[in-house]
């Protein structure tokens, strides 16, 4: 069954530095989709970042990369220059057949910036 | 303003009780879902709609039910809701027009099963 593995619970990061958080993902499925979520304290879900599995490129939204690596199934989110207000959970979600209709969620990693 | 409306925000009820967790939404999308959140778990899967009478499975769908009788609305039923239904619940929808779409999520419910 396809599957998103996050294995940092926990991460802590000086403001300004740059910090890497781990998704890998198990799918036989040739076409798919990642997507990073963050949550905030406050609760809601906002979208950071999409790549997909046929795309050539690395994503990069902004300060935020995804560091893709299809071979491996790892597709690890950077986030450049920290900023206190990036303290949140981060999900990796799996579109488990690339229509954005059937996702299955890491179990997220807590990122605390350190001032 | 485009948005994803579900209501109530919190609920807490007794176990047998039946409720319904309403979702609208306001921009025309094909697609929706509903999804648990629990500590450890990240977001699971219940159903999901690809369109108006159109629905599937996901991963954890024991105990609930959907309806998607029109095109903005999709509410999560508990006929019989018991303790370990007690989570954080969120309604999404996408366009269903593009791999790439992301999906637009609602506040969430926090549901409390006593």
């Amino acid at each position: 069954a396809q599957k998103i593995t996050q294995t940092q619970p926990g991460m802590f990061v000086q403001e300004k530095e740059a910090v890497t958080l781990d998704c890998t993902y198990d799918t036989s499925d040739p076409s798919y989709g990642l997507f990073w979520y963050k949550q905030p304290s406050s609760g809601e879900m906002i979208f950071l970042i999409y790549q997909g599995s046929y795309d050539q490129q690395n994503a990069t939204e902004g300060r935020y990369s995804l560091n893709f690596q299809k071979a491996r199934k790892s597709a690890n989110l950077v986030i450049s220059a920290s900023q206190l207000g990036d303290s949140a959970m981060y999900f990796c979600a799996l579109d488990r057949d690339n229509y954005g209709q059937n996702f299955v969620f890491g179990p997220g990693t807590r990122l605390s910036v350190l001032p | 303003e485009a948005q994803v409306t579900q209501n109530p925000r919190y609920l807490i009820t007794v176990t047998g009780k039946k409720l319904t967790v309403t979702c609208s939404q306001n921009m025309n999308h094909e697609y929706m879902s509903w999804y648990r959140q629990d500590p450890g778990l990240g977001l699971r899967q219940i159903y999901y709609s690809m369109n108006v009478e159109v629905t599937d499975k996901g991963d954890v769908p024991e105990g609930y039910k959907v309806s998607r009788k029109e095109k903005r609305n999709f509410p999560l039923i508990l006929e019989s809701p018991s303790p370990n239904q007690t989570s954080l619940y969120f309604c999404a929808s996408s366009p269903g027009t593009g791999t790439n779409q992301p999906q637009h999520f609602g506040d969430g419910t926090r549901l409390s099963i006593l």
